[in-house]
């Protein structure tokens, strides 16, 4: 596709489940970001990846979240037994470069993934 | 830390009204600013960016201007249109940290035709 594609869209959960959230990026994009926006609030970094390293993941609030990028592309974002405070919208970004030290890179952002943990 | 703070919303103006969004920020050494806009159902996408004190940035009409004296990069619009209604986030990042944006809450903007 031509954008961030983040599925699903909507997920309920029970608390205590565990949810799993996918991002597709731009194919070729180098950079991949997670963020959290709590309803009212601005995103909230969680998480980077360069390729399939995951070089920053200081924003993950628990134990509990875990993302990976195993090959580099596709992103998956677990969340082991939900708590309602992680009831929030799940935004995936990507960019085409690697960031760090410059650039200010364009990132482009999904659609997001709405959470709500019952 | 780091933060962003930005005018409560909602705002609701008439089409060709003038728009302003106040943005101010606190931060460590010499940080980016950006405007990021939201349309309904869509994912944030950048409007403009200034790098360095002094610098304007400017997009589809609107202007910012990075004012390190006052820490602000406030929003504007002279003349805005139905199409323009959105949340509007304001961000800054730091050098050597770019990927880590840090926003404000968002301005809901309703433009009434």
């Amino acid at each position: 596709g031509a954008g961030v594609s983040q599925s699903p869209r909507y997920k309920v959960a029970k608390r205590g489940q565990d949810v799993a959230l996918r991002c597709d990026p731009i194919s070729g994009h180098v950079s991949l970001f997670w963020y959290q926006q709590a309803l009212g609030q601005g995103p909230e970094f969680l998480t980077y990846f360069q390729n399939e390293a995951q070089l920053d993941k200081s924003g993950l609030p628990s134990d509990r979240f875990f993302a990976e990028r195993p090959e580099g592309s596709v992103s998956t974002l677990k969340i082991q037994r939900t708590q309602q405070e992680d009831s929030a919208v799940y935004l995936c970004a990507s960019s085409l470069k690697r960031l760090g030290t410059g650039g200010n890179e364009k990132l482009f952002f999904g659609s997001g993934t709405q959470l709500s943990v019952l | 830390g780091d933060s962003v703070t930005q005018m409560e919303g909602p705002v609701t103006l008439s089409e060709e009204a003038f728009l302003t969004i106040n943005c101010t920020y606190t931060a460590t050494g010499y940080p980016s600013l950006f405007w990021y806009v939201q349309y309904p159902g869509e994912g944030l996408q950048l409007l403009l960016k200034a790098t360095k004190a002094d610098d304007k940035g400017s997009n589809k009409g609107f202007e910012a201007t990075y004012r390190k004296e006052t820490t602000s990069f406030h929003l504007e619009k002279g003349s805005v249109q139905v199409s323009d209604s959105a949340v509007y986030f304001c961000a800054l990042s730091k050098f050597g940290s770019n990927y880590k944006l840090t926003f404000g809450k968002g301005t809901l903007l309703t433009v009434n035709p």
